[in-house]
């Protein structure tokens, strides 16, 4: 059974900081790997899909790698800004279809 | 994409209770994919919804419990039935689309 965990659990730094989340998932056997990010109050908002081909993509101050035999995936974001402040999520796509997800890690960018 | 939009965005309910959640997508989609958010927990999936077919649950969650309607391939509901305190969640509905998952808005569900 896939399984997907996030560290850390919550992170809070200074405006400017580059920072790296982190997600390992047990099951190398993905279709893809997305990340999201998750406002209070609010659904899911898709920040970067990574196919299980790929190494990373870019969006913006937003990188995210995949090691897909280690079961590993990093999400760099650079020059954090208050904004970037919500609870960032990890899912993986399996072979039924749907994304399961570690718990998040919830970032608090300080001005 | 795909833009996704949920009904009701939240409510209160009394325990024992249902209450049905619509899910509106602006383009025709096969799967439609219903999730639940408990307390500081991630999502997790309760089912997935084909048009013309029984919805697919998983472990843990019944179709008693959680009746799925999918009368086309824009909209579905997700009932949850004789509701408990323990039901307390948000419900989000999240389709497919390029393999890339997009999700709505979520339903807050308070039961007291």
């Amino acid at each position: 059974k896939q399984e997907v965990t996030q560290i850390p659990a919550a992170l809070s730094v200074p405006e400017g900081e580059n920072l790296v989340l982190n997600c390992s998932f047990t099951d190398s056997a993905i279709y893809n790997l997305q990340w999201f990010r998750q406002d209070p109050g609010k659904g899911l908002t898709s920040l970067l899909l990574i196919q299980s081909s790929q190494r990373e993509q870019t969006s913006g101050r937003l990188n995210a790698s995949l090691d897909k035999s280690s079961g590993r995936s990093t999400l760099y974001i650079a020059a954090s800004q208050p904004g970037d402040s919500a609870t960032y999520l990890c899912a993986v796509r399996g072979s039924q279809g749907n994304l399961i997800f570690g718990k998040g890690t919830k970032l608090s960018v300080k001005p | 994409s795909a833009v996704i939009s949920q009904k009701p965005s939240r409510d209160i309910c009394q325990r024992g209770t249902s209450l049905t959640i619509q899910c509106q997508v602006d383009s025709q989609v096969t799967m439609m994919f219903w999730y639940r958010q408990q307390p500081g927990q991630s999502l997790t999936l309760i089912a997935t919804a084909n048009q013309g077919s029984e919805a697919t649950y998983e472990s843990g969650f019944v179709i008693d419990k959680f009746p799925i309607s999918r009368p086309n391939l824009t909209f579905s509901t997700l009932t949850v039935s004789n509701m408990s305190p323990e039901d307390s969640s948000i419900y989000l509905c999240s389709v497919e689309n390029g393999l890339k998952g997009f999700f709505g808005p979520g339903t807050r569900l308070t039961v007291l």
